[in-house]
C-alpha cells in the first residue's frame, strides 16, 4: 500500500460546483497533514493545514479522520482559478519526513 | 513578501558531471528541505536539514547526493555524478522554527536536464 494515496483524476467540474477529494495514508504514526496546490510546472503552495477538528478557509474545508486514516478537501463554488493539482501531504517525525501524494488534478470548466 | 529563491532556473549537464543546485531560504527560517519531481510524477522528499546537519533523508538520497549550508544564506544540493534519471525539477523549501502551521515555503525550482 502506498504511503499516501490519492485519486489522480482528472476531476472536470463546472464553475460553481462543489467538489471533494480524499487522501488516505498508511502510517498511523503520521503527525501533520496538509493540502497543497500545484499549478502546472510551478512549485507547490500551501493551501491549508488539516486538523482533527476540521478547518475551513473561505470556500475550502479540510477534514481529518485519524481512525480511518484519511483526509479530505472540499471546494465549494468552484472557480476557474481553482484548476490545479491538489497534493495531499503527510509528515512524520516532527515534520522532518514529508510524504506527498501523487496529486488530484482538478479542471474547472466554464 | 520574503521568498525562497533558487538558481539556476534551468541546468543542463552531461551524464557523469557534478552539479550544484543553489537555494537561498527565507532569512529567519531554520529548517531546510530538498525535493525532486520527475516530469509527470509526484513530489519526492529528498532530505531535511536543521542546525547544520541532516535530520532526515529518503532512500533516494544516496551517496551521490550531499547538502551543505556553506554560509548564513545559501543551502546547496550537490549531485556528484549525474545520471539520466536525475533529470527532474528540484525544489528547495524552508520553514520557520516557530511556525505553528509547519508551513514550508517552496522556491520556484531548478529544472535539471541530464543528457
Amino acid at each position: 500500500r502506498k504511503e499516501v494515496e490519492q485519486d489522480p483524476g482528472p476531476f472536470n467540474v463546472p464553475e460553481g460546483a462543489t467538489v471533494a477529494f480524499n487522501c488516505t495514508y498508511s502510517n498511523s504514526a503520521s503527525q501533520s497533514f496538509f493540502w497543497y496546490r500545484q499549478d502546472c510546472r510551478k512549485e507547490p503552495k500551501l493551501l491549508m493545514s488539516v486538523y482533527s477538528s476540521g478547518n475551513e478557509d473561505g470556500r475550502f474545508t479540510a477534514q481529518l479522520n485519524r481512525a480511518s486514516q484519511y483526509i479530505s478537501l472540499l471546494i465549494r463554488d468552484s472557480k476557474l482559478s481553482d484548476s490545479a493539482t491538489y497534493l495531499c501531504v503527510v509528515t512524520q517525525r516532527g515534520y522532518q519526513k514529508v510524504t506527498f501524494g501523487t496529486g488530484t488534478k482538478l479542471q474547472v470548466i466554464p | 513578501e520574503p521568498e525562497v529563491t533558487q538558481t539556476p532556473s534551468h541546468q543542463v549537464t552531461q551524464m557523469g558531471q557534478e552539479v550544484i543546485l543553489r537555494c537561498v531560504p527565507i532569512s529567519n527560517h531554520l529548517y531546510f528541505y530538498w525535493y525532486r519531481q520527475i516530469l509527470g510524477q509526484k513530489v519526492e522528499f529528498l532530505v531535511s536539514f536543521y542546525n547544520n546537519e541532516i535530520s532526515e533523508k529518503s532512500e533516494i538520497f544516496d551517496d551521490q547526493f550531499s547538502v551543505e549550508r556553506p554560509d548564513g544564506s545559501n543551502f546547496t544540493l550537490k549531485i556528484r555524478s549525474t545520471k539520466l534519471e536525475d533529470s527532474a525539477m528540484y525544489f528547495c523549501a524552508s520553514r520557520h522554527r516557530d511556525s505553528l502551521t509547519y508551513e514550508q515555503y517552496f522556491g520556484p525550482g531548478t529544472r535539471l536536464t541530464v543528457t
